[in-house]
């Protein structure tokens, strides 16, 4: 089945750095969306992106839904502990059995 | 309001056996979900439905059987477990849009 290609695969910093990952496709998608899974749990919805070029903020995360409606993109700012998590992204499709596509993940790490 | 919840949290089968996964939701959402995730594969769609009343296959449904006699719930079956299932399972619902789908905690699941 399709699924999305997220880079990078996992990422280590140090606390206060910025992170960035992105999500792409070889088709397009209606919508983007970004989750966070901590240890042991579901995801969580962070952002929902709807319109090619959208740019969203929730707090220190950014995301924005790319032009060509084929990417997206995650930024952190200034990191803490609690971000530490699986960040994955997601693409909605209005047609087709599998509406929702997930990328394969963003494993966060943070060193103190 | 709990969200989304499962049972079992965690479970142990012997290839062959059988069970059921239970998922219950108080949103009142239309859609549900299960979900498979795998090291390195995100999250994979086994089967959803749109209603109560009615399922349909996601992109891997082979070995599962699912059941939405009730609105708020959505049963996932395994009639003769494999090792091949072993994995966390994830149910999620939603309203009408299946963008925004919101997750329960997970059941893990070693078939040995």
């Amino acid at each position: 089945g399709q699924q999305l290609n997220q880079s990078p695969q996992s990422m280590f910093i140090q606390e206060g750095e910025d992170v960035s990952m992105n999500c792409t496709s070889s088709s397009i998608f209606n919508t983007w969306l970004w989750y966070k899974q901590d240890p042991g749990e579901g995801p969580v919805l962070l952002i929902a992106l709807y319109k090619a070029g959208e740019l969203t903020s929730n707090g220190r995360l950014t995301a924005q839904f790319g032009i060509t409606r084929k990417d997206s993109f995650l930024n952190i700012s200034a990191s803490i502990p609690s971000d530490v998590g699986i960040y994955f992204c997601a693409g909605h499709k209005r047609q087709g059995a599998q509406k929702l596509v997930f990328g394969q993940g963003t494993r966060l790490t943070i060193n103190p | 309001n709990a969200g989304v919840t499962q049972t079992p949290k965690f479970r142990v089968l012997k290839t062959g056996q059988s069970m059921t996964l239970l998922c219950a939701q108080d949103m009142n959402h239309e859609y549900m979900y299960w979900y498979r995730q795998d090291p390195g594969m995100g999250l994979r769609l086994i089967h959803y439905s749109v209603g109560e009343g009615t399922t349909a296959k996601g992109e891997v449904p082979d070995g599962y059987n699912v059941s939405r006699l009730k609105k708020q719930n959505f049963l996932l079956g395994l009639e003769s477990a494999a090792p091949s299932q072993t994995s966390v399972y994830f149910c999620a619902s939603s309203y009408v849009s299946q963008e925004t789908q919101y997750f329960g905690p997970g059941t893990r699941l070693l078939v040995l």
